[in-house]
Parts: structure tokens; C-alpha cells; sequence
């Protein structure tokens, strides 16, 4: 157990709906990021918060948003949903917001869009 | 980040030693090495890093080149559930560096009993 603490585990949609998955860092930890992984891209970094602040930016598609609440936990915003954003969701934590720091992974959300 | 190679696919025997290689020939001097693994639906974890010196923890071992173009990553008793994919990644620890992992296709060990 990574502490690390995603909702809901699965999640089935469909095209055009809009979807928020929840995330809960270890305590302690200050950074989250967010990923997803499909089976023709791997796992991709989507976006990065450090205490309430964005970070980072990966290949996040502008139909998809996220926030990190004062609590530090954060929401991933999936709207406008298309068969392509099928996919596991990771959820990570760190101390840190540096490239050194350990992360700690959830379990995952499992998205199906139909 | 730098770019890593890893071969695609690896067998082991269950009990015997596992060396998971890893090329990193455009690895700068602020990047360090670190391995993660996914075991079969699970999300990654942490396995080690290092910079210079191998390194050892309770999981594994991880040897770095002298010239850090090449590491190799040590289980030296695989057990059934070191079935995963390793992913060896490099990661600049500077000030403005992000802390975003970048993950390529990884190794995926499988072993035997």
C-alpha cells in the first residue's frame, strides 16, 4: 500500500459525458501528479500540482483539467469524453516537486468510455 | 530528460540472480538513474536510483557504468513476484527541474518457476 488513495477504482461513461477522478497524496506529501496509460501510448504525464500550485504540464488535451484543493487533495477533469480516453489513471505523490524526489503511485482509476 | 534503452523482454528462473540492462549514452552530469517497476495492475513503484556509486536497498541493486553511459539493475533472487516491467528512467535534480516521471516501454521480466 502506497498511501497514495485514488476514487473511484473503475469507471464506465459514455462519449461525451464528463468524469472527475479523485486523488489522495500520502500525508505529508506536497506534489501530485496525475498520468495516464493506454495500451498504444504507455504511461504519459499529464500534469503536475505542488501545494495548490500547477507545476507542470505534459500532454494534457485541453478537454481535461485538474486541481489540487488546499487539503492537497486533487481532481482530474475529464470532459467531453471520446473512445480514445479509455485508459488507466494514475494518480502519484511526492514530497517534493523536484526531479529527485521518490513518487508514489495509486492504484489507478480504470476509465471505460462506450 | 535523456533517453534510455532497455530491451523489450527478459526470462529468469525463479531464485536466480536478474540483471535488467539499461543504455543512457546522452545522460548529462546532473541526471541521476532511477527504476521503477509496474507489477501486473498495479500502479509503479519505486525501486532505487543512484548517481555514481552503485547502490543497494532491500529490493535490489543498481550498478552505474564508470562512464554512466550504461546501469544495470540487480534482483538477486527473483521470486514470482518480481514479474513486472522495469522502467529505467533519468531524472535532473536541479532547481527548475520538473518532477514529472518520463516512462518509455520498459523491460517486462518474466519469471519462471
Amino acid at each position: 500500500d502506497s498511501g497514495v488513495t485514488q476514487t473511484p477504482k473503475h469507471l464506465i461513461t459514455a462519449t461525451g459525458q464528463r468524469v472527475t477522478l479523485r486523488c489522495s497524496p500520502r500525508s505529508g506529501d506536497l506534489s501530485v501528479y496525475w498520468y495516464q496509460q493506454s495500451l498504444d501510448q504507455g504511461l504519459q504525464f499529464l500534469i503536475q500540482y505542488y501545494n495548490g500550485e500547477e507545476r507542470a504540464k505534459g500532454n494534457i488535451l485541453e478537454r481535461f483539467s485538474a486541481q489540487q484543493f488546499p487539503d492537497l487533495h486533487s481532481e482530474l477533469n475529464l470532459s467531453s469524453l471520446e473512445l480514445g480516453d479509455s485508459a488507466l489513471y494514475f494518480c502519484a505523490s511526492s514530497v517534493g516537486g523536484t526531479g529527485y524526489n521518490e513518487q508514489f503511485f495509486g492504484p489507478g482509476t480504470r476509465l471505460t468510455v462506450l | 530528460d535523456a533517453k534510455t534503452t532497455q530491451p523489450n523482454s527478459m526470462e529468469s528462473n525463479e531464485e536466480e540472480p536478474v540483471h535488467l540492462p539499461c543504455n543512457h549514452s546522452t545522460i548529462s552530469g546532473t541526471d541521476y538513474i532511477h527504476w521503477y517497476r509496474q507489477l501486473p495492475s498495479q500502479g509503479p513503484e519505486y525501486v532505487i536510483h543512484g548517481l555514481t556509486s552503485n547502490v543497494n536497498n532491500r529490493m535490489a541493486s543498481l550498478a552505474i557504468a564508470e562512464d554512466r553511459k550504461s546501469s544495470t539493475l540487480i534482483l538477486h533472487r527473483a521470486t514470482l513476484r518480481d514479474a513486472a516491467v522495469y522502467y529505467c528512467i533519468l531524472r535532473t535534480n536541479y532547481g527548475g527541474s520538473q518532477g514529472n516521471l518520463i516512462f518509455g516501454k520498459g523491460t517486462k521480466l518474466s519469471v519462471k518457476p
